[in-house]
């Protein structure tokens, strides 16, 4: 089992869709989990952290499940400009794992 | 500009040449990371330095890579020998603390021709 999975996508939307994606990791010993998203050819940017308690950050929502080893990530009224990778990351030990990635279009 | 800068952007290289690239942290970041990045994938952990300390490498870091941090500041990393398979996107982050937010630089382009 890879360290940390993503739904494999692509997912094409239409604008003003709402999206989840979905991530599993292995390591129950994890504490700290993020949202990363990649532009194609660019680095990955910081999306938000994701907290036990689930939080939120404009139309964007992260939720944590400890128990199942799962987050999530739900996107609202879809943008154009949401079109990108999504990347998931857990830490193991002292650094961090990502996902493979979700490639998200979202389409006029 | 205050974020991670890496140099060089690009670098095309002839298989079998040593490549050195450079990342420069967030001032204040105590860690730093490098990672690769292929097509399609995402980025896979080479090694970390917390300081000046190499505290961990993964097993994609063969004998013909090494990193180094020297002072805690600025890192290297360096790649002898190059073969084609090196041809990837590497990319440095650094964070402030254990297990923090890290960010990346913008990347060196390797090519290996």
């Amino acid at each position: 089992r890879k360290e940390v999975e993503q739904d494999p996508g692509p997912f094409n939307v239409p604008e003003g869709a709402t999206v989840a994606f979905n991530c599993t990791y292995s390591n129950s010993a994890s504490q700290s989990f993020f949202w990363y998203r990649q532009d194609c050819r660019k680095e990955p940017k910081l999306l938000m952290s994701v907290y036990s308690s689930g939080n939120e950050d404009g139309r964007f929502t992260a939720q944590l499940n400890r128990a199942s080893q799962y987050i999530s990530l739900l996107i609202r009224d879809s943008k154009l400009s949401d079109s990108a990778t999504y990347l998931c990351v857990a830490d193991y030990g002292q650094n961090f794992v990502f996902g493979p990635g979700t490639r998200l279009s979202v389409l006029p | 500009d205050t974020g991670v800068s890496q140099d060089p952007r690009h670098k095309i290289t002839k298989r079998g040449q040593n490549v050195t690239f450079r990342c420069d942290p967030i001032s204040e970041h105590n860690r730093l990371y490098w990672y690769r990045q292929t097509l399609g994938q995402g980025p896979e952990f080479l090694t970390y330095f917390q300081n000046e300390a190499q505290l961990e490498k993964s097993r994609l870091l063969s004998d013909r890579f090494s990193a180094e941090r020297p002072k805690g500041s600025f890192s290297t990393l360096e790649i002898q020998r190059t073969e084609q398979g090196d041809s990837a996107m590497y990319l440095c982050a650094s964070s402030f603390g254990q297990i923090a937010e890290a960010f990346f630089g913008q990347g060196t382009r390797l090519t290996v021709v």
